[in-house]
């Protein structure tokens, strides 16, 4: 039963172009994440949105923007694709923090591995 | 900001030795810690979490303890078997405002039969 789904499992860009990676959630969370994962560095966030339209940068934001239209949906735009970029995207997306009394569980995607040649 | 550090990169094991998996973190106001399994090719699951109100949660062959004086948590896994074989990372945040995780580098965990 697959909840977070991401549009490509893999994409070969070429440097230059503009990337889009989609990313679907069907359990209406408010939250959703994006991060790169790389060998040896483990998941580095992106960004991340809290609601419709709103976006916050996570810790390597640079060359990446995002958009939040529907509540399901959170994209990830390459405006223009470097090779530095080649990595394994993953989407992710939780229901909103209860505060003190717990954190709800945050639920992945597959992946997508960008190559950018 | 949170910075959280995970050791070894890389554990060898028999099958049915027991593994041991060390994170520290620096924010001493982080309160949840949650750990995740990737096995090969697949998305990150979480397996078990705490909170820093618990100092240990066991669940089957899997246990994870919390010093929160020495900002240090540790998975467990005892009997080890092949499919435990996967990466493992820690995370930590606050359950604080529009919390993200901040996770570990992972530890790549090889069980031999």
């Amino acid at each position: 039963d697959v909840k977070v789904t991401q549009s490509s499992r893999y994409l070969v860009k070429r440097t230059g172009e503009k990337v889009f990676l989609e990313c679907v959630q069907d359990m209406d969370h408010e939250n959703m994440f994006w991060y790169r994962q790389d060998p040896g560095l483990g998941l580095r966030l992106i960004y991340f949105s809290y609601d419709v339209k709103m976006k916050e940068k996570g810790d390597i934001p640079e060359g990446y923007s995002v958009s939040r239209e529907k509540k399901e949906r959170f994209s990830l735009i390459l405006e223009s694709a470097s090779t530095n970029q080649t990595s394994m995207y993953l989407c992710a997306s939780r229901e909103t923090d209860l505060g003190l009394a717990g954190y709800n569980e945050q639920f992945f995607g597959p992946g997508t591995r960008l190559t950018v040649l | 900001g949170e910075n959280v550090e995970q050791h070894p990169s890389t554990l060898s094991v028999q099958e049915g030795d027991s593994a041991v998996i060390k994170c520290t973190y620096s924010d001493s106001a982080s309160n949840y810690f949650p750990w995740y399994k990737q096995e090969l090719g697949k998305r990150p699951q979480l397996i078990i979490d705490i909170r820093s109100n618990v100092g240990e949660k066991k669940d089957q062959r899997i246990a994870v303890t919390l010093n929160k004086t020495a900002k240090h948590f540790s998975l467990h896994i005892t009997e080890t078997q092949p499919e435990d074989s996967a990466v493992y990372f820690c995370a930590a945040t606050s359950l604080s405002g529009y919390s993200t995780l901040t996770f570990g580098k992972g530890t790549m965990l090889l069980v031999s039969p």
